[in-house]
């Protein structure tokens, strides 16, 4: 039970790049989120999923695009990478509306 | 609109010493509290949740919170601080309406732990 993944670990780009960040649960959780985390700020909710097929933004939704096609999978993705996008990304997962989020280990992006 | 504030961005205690975290909400009914832990380059790790019933909760790693609806606080306590619980410590309070999963976290308390 790896519980939720993130692929990869750390990234590079250059401004102006796409990539696409991959978060997998074994849980069978129907709700997945996407948070960046910035120094001081806390952690921001970009974009989340209360199901298969369904998505919906967050607090910081501009520049990024997800996908949920599969139940246990939740792209987040970047189009046009700019140096503003730099960041730490968590994705989390639950079983219900009211239950504990459980975390990724993190994606450390850096955009030149 | 809903906010967490945490007021200390840094704590340095010293091992053995106890140890309290302040969390303050902003929100117009009674949320859901939660505190999470984050260790160096590792993701978040739920310490505890308040959702009703007792107001002290008990949490792992020998943590504790109070729920003080009177001071919209959630403060985290330990009564005696190991050097493994250097860390950095979220506040989060949700779920909001609309019907989704929502969590506001605070901008986070960096413990640190003198030998």
């Amino acid at each position: 039970n790896a519980g939720v993944t993130q692929t990869p670990k750390f990234r590079v780009l250059k401004t102006g790049q796409s990539m696409t960040l991959l978060c997998a649960q074994d849980m069978n959780h129907e709700y997945m989120y996407w948070y960046r985390q910035d120094p001081g700020m806390g952690l921001r909710l970009i974009h989340y999923s209360v199901g298969e097929g369904t998505t919906a933004k967050g607090e910081v939704p501009d520049g990024y695009n997800v996908s949920r096609l599969k139940k246990q999978n939740f792209l987040l993705g970047l189009e046009s990478a700019a140096p503003s996008q730099t960041s730490v990304y968590f994705c989390a997962s639950s079983y219900s509306m009211q239950s504990e989020q459980f975390f990724g280990p993190g994606t450390r992006l850096t955009v030149l | 609109a809903q906010s967490v504030t945490q007021p200390d961005i840094h704590i340095t205690v010293s091992e053995g010493a106890s140890l309290e975290l302040r969390c303050n909400y902003s929100y117009g009914a009674t949320p859901y509290l939660f505190w999470y832990v984050q260790s160096p380059g590792q993701g978040l790790q739920l310490l505890l949740k308040y959702f009703s019933g007792d107001t002290l909760v008990q949490g792992i790693k020998g943590f504790e919170a109070e729920f003080k609806r009177s001071q919209s606080s959630f403060n985290l306590r330990k009564p005696s601080v190991h050097w493994s619980d250097a860390a950095e410590y979220f506040c989060a309070v949700g779920p909001f309406s609309g019907g989704y999963n929502k969590l506001i976290f605070g901008a986070g308390t960096r413990l640190a732990v003198h030998p």
